[in-house]
């Protein structure tokens, strides 16, 4: 069966270091995968979207990697501040229809 | 630009009334909404995809009867909870596209409590 997974421990991190989240999926051939933010009681803000045939994307101090070998995309915040605590969450989008997969998620705590 | 409202953000209803939720899209015109749900420390599981003048496409396990989508206009979908009981309290977020694949835009969700 198709599985998208994201660690679902909460990342604690010091203000000013680098957050990294993993998604990892199995069973899937995505075109295009996707990085959301989403606070507590509300809907997932798109962050970055990161294609099938890119390594690499940035936006700010945000950085996404896709390794389709692996299966895997590493999301990064550099130099993090207490704003960018939230959860993340990474989704997957078939080439055909625009569906999206979620994963379940990685919440963010950066600490002052 | 690319502005998604829900409206109510937040609804208590009594066990066997039916709730609509309402999803607008402010600035642009969806051809396709998508609607989701959203339990506790879980993730966002896809109910259903409406297009815009045709039915809604229900993702398996998801009660078309219960849970009647309309898709009225390309700015405006529906999604109404038909005898709405506790196990269906939930955080319901939609989103619209216009079609392309790497454009959805979310709602700010509706919170809903069936006491």
């Amino acid at each position: 069966s198709q599985k998208i997974e994201q660690n679902s421990e909460a990342l604690n991190i010091q203000e000013g270091k680098t957050a990294t989240l993993t998604c990892n999926y199995t069973n899937y051939s995505p075109a295009y995968l996707q990085w959301y933010r989403q606070d507590p009681g509300r809907g997932p803000v798109f962050l970055l979207l990161i294609r099938e045939n890119e390594k690499e994307k940035r936006k700010e101090r945000l950085k996404v990697t896709f390794d389709t070998t692996l299966k895997q995309s590493l999301f990064h915040i550099t130099a993090s501040q207490p704003a960018d605590s939230a959860t993340y969450l990474c989704a997957l989008l078939k080439a055909a229809g625009n569906k999206l997969t979620f994963g379940g998620g990685t919440r963010v705590l950066v600490k002052p | 630009g690319a502005v998604v409202s829900q409206h109510p953000s937040w609804v208590i209803c009594k066990s066997g009334t039916s709730v609509k939720i309402e999803c607008r899209s402010l600035d642009f015109q969806a051809t396709t909404m998508f609607w989701y749900r959203q339990f506790p420390k879980q993730s966002l599981m896809l109910m259903a995809t409406s297009n815009e003048g045709s039915k809604a496409t229900y993702e398996q396990g998801v009660e078309k009867d219960k849970f009647l989508i309309n898709h009225a206009s390309l700015t405006l979908s529906t999604l109404t909870v038909t005898s709405a009981h506790p196990e269906d309290s939930s955080f319901y977020i939609c989103s619209a596209s216009t079609g392309s694949p790497d454009e959805q835009f979310f709602g700010p969700g509706t919170r809903l409590t069936v006491l």
